[in-house]
């Protein structure tokens, strides 16, 4: 089995609100990821996670708050965004930071900013 | 740095018609390569990957060559379906390091 689970599909928010992603797995995976993706674009790194810890910030706003609280589960934490955050938010994971190992995406939450 | 180039799309193909997607990557050392393929509206899936030089990855009548002397991983299949119509991005990870680095996605069209 090679699911990373995602919720919510999509997230319809406003700029004052606070919302949070989900992003799941339960492959023992150790490395997990959290990319944006803008229409017909490659998805962007965001932030990578390795045994629960932060590992990589690609320099990404402090309105966007990563949160790790178990080896299974990533959460993404949104504050005060802008219309120009409206994306699709790809999460993965991998069985750990080492090079070659496969990285496997979730379906994705469409996040729409008004 | 790390590079991968994609040739522009939309591709569009006829049903039953060859498939070649080139892809052509620059990058120290021995990265590994994969191609993921995105359908309209939803996440990434890894459609395959090659580890070293001259490894052939294949899935789902789909398949492409790790060539180091080219430094190419092209895609290709026999014989499109109207369901491979999707975006196909080609990706690669560096030796020993855990980002991954994707061209800039080639769009399918398969028509019947």
């Amino acid at each position: 089995d090679t699911e990373v689970t995602q919720t919510p599909k999509h997230l319809v928010m406003g700029m004052t609100n606070k919302k949070s992603l989900k992003c799941e797995q339960h492959m023992g995976h150790r490395a997990m990821y959290w990319y944006k993706q803008k229409a017909k674009k490659p998805p962007e790194l965001m932030f990578v996670y390795s045994y629960e810890k932060l590992s990589i910030n690609e320099s990404v706003p402090s309105r966007f708050s990563p949160e790790c609280p178990n080896s299974s589960l990533l959460n993404l934490h949104l504050h005060a965004l802008q219309p120009e955050d409206s994306a699709l938010y790809l999460c993965a994971s991998s069985q750990d930071l080492g090079g070659g190992e496969t990285q496997y995406f979730g379906p994705g939450t469409r996040l729409l900013v008004l | 740095g790390d590079s991968v180039t994609q040739m522009e799309g939309p591709v569009t193909l006829s049903e039953e018609a060859f498939l070649t997607i080139n892809c052509t990557y620059t990058a120290t050392g021995y990265p590994s390569l994969f191609w993921y393929v995105q359908y309209p509206g939803e996440g990434l899936q890894l459609l395959l990957k090659a580890t070293k030089a001259d490894d052939k990855g294949s899935n789902k009548g789909f398949e492409a060559t790790y060539r180091k002397e080219t430094t190419s991983f092209h895609l290709e299949k026999g014989s499109v379906q109207v369901s491979d119509s999707a975006v196909y991005f080609c990706a690669l990870r560096p030796s020993g390091y855990s980002t991954l680095t994707f061209g800039k996605g080639t769009m399918l069209l398969v028509s019947p």
